[in-house]
């Protein structure tokens, strides 16, 4: 089964900041990621669907980007709503694999 | 708009079996697969099961493969995850979503119910 590898875990930043978080595939997917916000004690929210799409309704300082194995969510400027933890997941075989999730702290 | 609703969750015992539902309300339930993905408590997201529309391809993770089970009842717009021989490592909240013809992704999801498995 396909393995997502999600970085850092934990990452710490202020209002403004441009953040990015990384997958790693452990083969090649093609472009076949997407990306969860998910707030506590709620269900996950698409965001980033085939690698860079953005979903309808999410605002445009949400872009990804990469093919292949490596992947990257990036919040151009961080805004108070944004502090969340995020998923990428893949889809290029049925088992949806997630990654282990990055939590966006203050 | 969309809604799914899970039910089903309980307190269980080692060993035992519990039935989870997920009602389809506001679209055509019979036109899109589901998955079921779960989530322990303080942990973070595991995909569980697959069901495609018309319920005959059906797909597990390792971790529940023979012990779970994925249905449909497209009559009635409803899912269902027959849980059976469950563990302590069971535990967790289950959520129901539906996957999008535009995306194949996760577009809607339910807000999910916990499953504990405990003595």
């Amino acid at each position: 089964d396909i393995q997502m590898t999600q970085s850092p875990s934990t990452l710490s930043a202020s209002v403004g900041d441009r953040v990015t978080i990384t997958c790693r595939a452990s083969q090649s997917i093609s472009r076949w990621v997407a990306w969860y916000q998910q707030k506590p004690g709620k269900a996950p929210k698409l965001l980033i669907y085939q690698a860079s799409r953005l979903e309808s309704g999410v605002p445009s300082r949400f872009s990804g980007s990469g093919s292949g194995t490596e992947f990257t969510l990036t919040i151009s400027s961080l805004q108070p709503d944004d502090f969340s933890t995020y998923y990428c997941q893949q889809y290029n075989s049925y088992s949806r694999a997630f990654g282990q999730g990055t939590k966006v702290e203050i | 708009e969309v809604q799914l609703l899970e039910s089903g969750g309980d307190l269980v015992q080692p060993g035992g079996s519990l039935r989870l539902s997920c009602a389809a309300s506001r679209f055509t339930f019979s036109n899109y697969a589901f998955n079921w993905v779960r989530q322990a408590p303080g942990k973070g997201l595991e995909w569980v099961s697959a069901i495609d529309n018309s319920g005959f391809n059906t797909f597990y993770a390792d971790s529940v493969k023979g012990r779970f089970t994925i249905s449909r009842d497209n009559s009635k717009s409803t899912l269902f995850l027959q849980m059976n021989s469950l563990r302590a490592e069971d535990t967790a909240v289950y959520y129901c979503a539906k996957v999008s013809l535009v995306t194949s992704n996760f577009d809607y999801w339910g807000p999910g119910t916990l499953v504990t498995v405990s003595s």
